[in-house]
């Protein structure tokens, strides 16, 4: 059974750029696509994209000129940027195991998620 | 965006009791909705996905249906951890939207 774990820096400043890690273990890597969420008690829970083991992405577009994902096949990991926060970004980010490689865009649930990681920016 | 709007905001229900909750998308979707529990803390968990089909593990007595715009997540008999906050999630367009919550409560 596939677990993610999530790793990161959890108090920035604004115009800070947010940095988060998820690892993932017990199963597949490239057979899937890894998507960040985040969820904030003022704007609910927001997909902000995904991206698979060949560094294919897709983006939330309210977040894309912001946001950038990376992958490392070597350590089965995928991390998560945003750059220039705002107080508006303090929000509890996951990541989360999506769509299978291949399958349409649409057909696409999460049935894998880490653990989160709150993240607070704050002057 | 596919806005998608839950009701109730939430709820207040006995054990044994069956539970509805329905989400409504702003255009038509097909069946491209999941519906995830949330206990607090917690990440959100995995119940129902493309519309109707009961994610391995969840308990029977969860139940998705609909198609279109309409779309409803049903607990036929209510258990003491089912509370919670139940969320619908779109993925028939990018980007992929989320309703904005049903809190359950066990009275």
């Amino acid at each position: 059974q596939v677990q993610l774990q999530q790793w990161g820096a959890g108090l920035l400043k604004p115009s800070e750029t947010l940095s988060l890690t998820c690892g993932v273990s017990g199963g597949s890597f490239s057979g899937f696509y890894w998507s960040w969420i985040r969820q904030s008690p003022g704007m609910g829970l927001e997909w902000i994209g995904e991206i698979d083991h060949r560094g294919v992405t897709t983006y939330n577009p309210s977040l894309q000129s912001r946001v950038f994902f990376s992958v490392d096949t070597s350590k089965s990991q995928v991390s998560l940027s945003l750059t220039s926060v705002r107080d508006t970004d303090s929000a509890t980010y996951y990541c989360a195991k999506g769509r299978v490689l291949g399958w349409l865009l649409s057909d696409n649930w999460f049935d894998a998620w880490g653990q989160g990681v709150l993240v607070t920016v704050s002057s | 965006d596919i806005q998608m709007t839950q009701s109730p905001s939430s709820l207040s229900a006995s054990v044994g009791d069956r539970v509805t909750i329905t989400c409504r998308a702003s255009q038509s979707m097909s069946n491209y909705l999941s519906w995830y529990q949330q206990k607090p803390g917690k990440a959100p968990s995995l119940l129902i996905k493309a519309g109707s089909s009961v994610e391995s593990g969840v308990p029977s007595r969860f139940s998705g249906s609909g198609s279109g715009t309409d779309f409803t997540l049903t607990i036929s008999s209510l258990q003491p951890e089912d509370f919670g906050t139940y969320y619908c999630l779109q993925s028939y367009g990018v980007p992929y939207t989320f309703g904005q919550g049903t809190k359950v409560e066990i009275k």
